[in-house]
């Protein structure tokens, strides 16, 4: 089986720096992709890694690590509209498989 | 039609109904899924096609079918529905060539199984 794992939760202040760590131990690996989530939304794609190293998009980077099986999502400036769920997914065979989300919460 | 539509938004069902979730791309996308999103347990693979006139099964197929008979629909049904079956389903797309496989989501549909 697939087994993804992140944090459950995770809080933090507005201007703040967050990073949601993501491990893996999947058959096969074709990418990872981070997935942002909004209360009662459809996740949007936010990033897309397949090569070590960081990627950044914006306010938003992430990491890959193949040989550690390991990803991590750096948000930095912190805004309120940053709360939300964040997903990593593996893609395998063209096919994807989550982790359960880490819901990130931004206080004022 | 603008990407990926789902019908219905909600649904409220008597256990042993039948019940088929209607999910719609434009995007000429050749691949498609269809998730449940339960509480604490993430996205989970139901059933996925990779090309018209195939489909294939994921993580938890039990109870639930699909059929791909054209590029655009991918429908799932739940034959006789079960209280279990009570989650938030999502259909997805993607176009398999494309260098990220990307998949693209719609806005889901929340069924609740009495």
């Amino acid at each position: 089986g697939q087994n993804i794992d992140q944090p459950t939760e995770m809080t933090a202040t507005e201007g703040a720096i967050v990073q949601i760590n993501c491990t893996y131990q999947t058959s096969g690996f074709n990418g990872l992709f981070w997935y942002q989530q909004h209360a009662g939304e459809a996740p949007t794609f936010l990033s897309y890694n397949v090569l070590d190293g960081l990627e950044e998009k914006g306010r938003f980077s992430s990491f890959l690590s193949r040989s550690k099986g390991y990803s991590y999502l750096l948000l930095k400036e912190l805004q309120m509209k940053d709360s939300a769920s964040y997903l990593c997914a593996v893609n395998h065979d063209y096919k994807l498989s989550f982790g359960a989300g880490t819901t990130v919460t931004v206080r004022a | 039609i603008a990407g990926i539509t789902q019908a219905p938004t909600s649904q409220i069902l008597a256990a042993g109904r039948r019940m088929t979730l209607r999910c719609t791309q434009d995007m000429r996308h050749n691949a498609m899924y269809w998730y449940r999103q339960d509480l604490g347990l993430g996205l989970r693979l139901i059933h996925y096609s990779n090309t018209a006139g195939t489909t294939g099964k994921g993580e938890v197929p039990d109870g639930y079918s699909v059929s791909r008979a054209n590029t655009d629909d991918f429908p799932l049904t739940l034959a006789s529905a079960v209280p279990s079956q009570t989650s938030v389903y999502f259909c997805a797309s993607s176009d398999t060539t494309s260098p990220h496989n990307e998949q693209f989501f719609g806005p889901g549909t929340r069924l609740t199984v009495l």
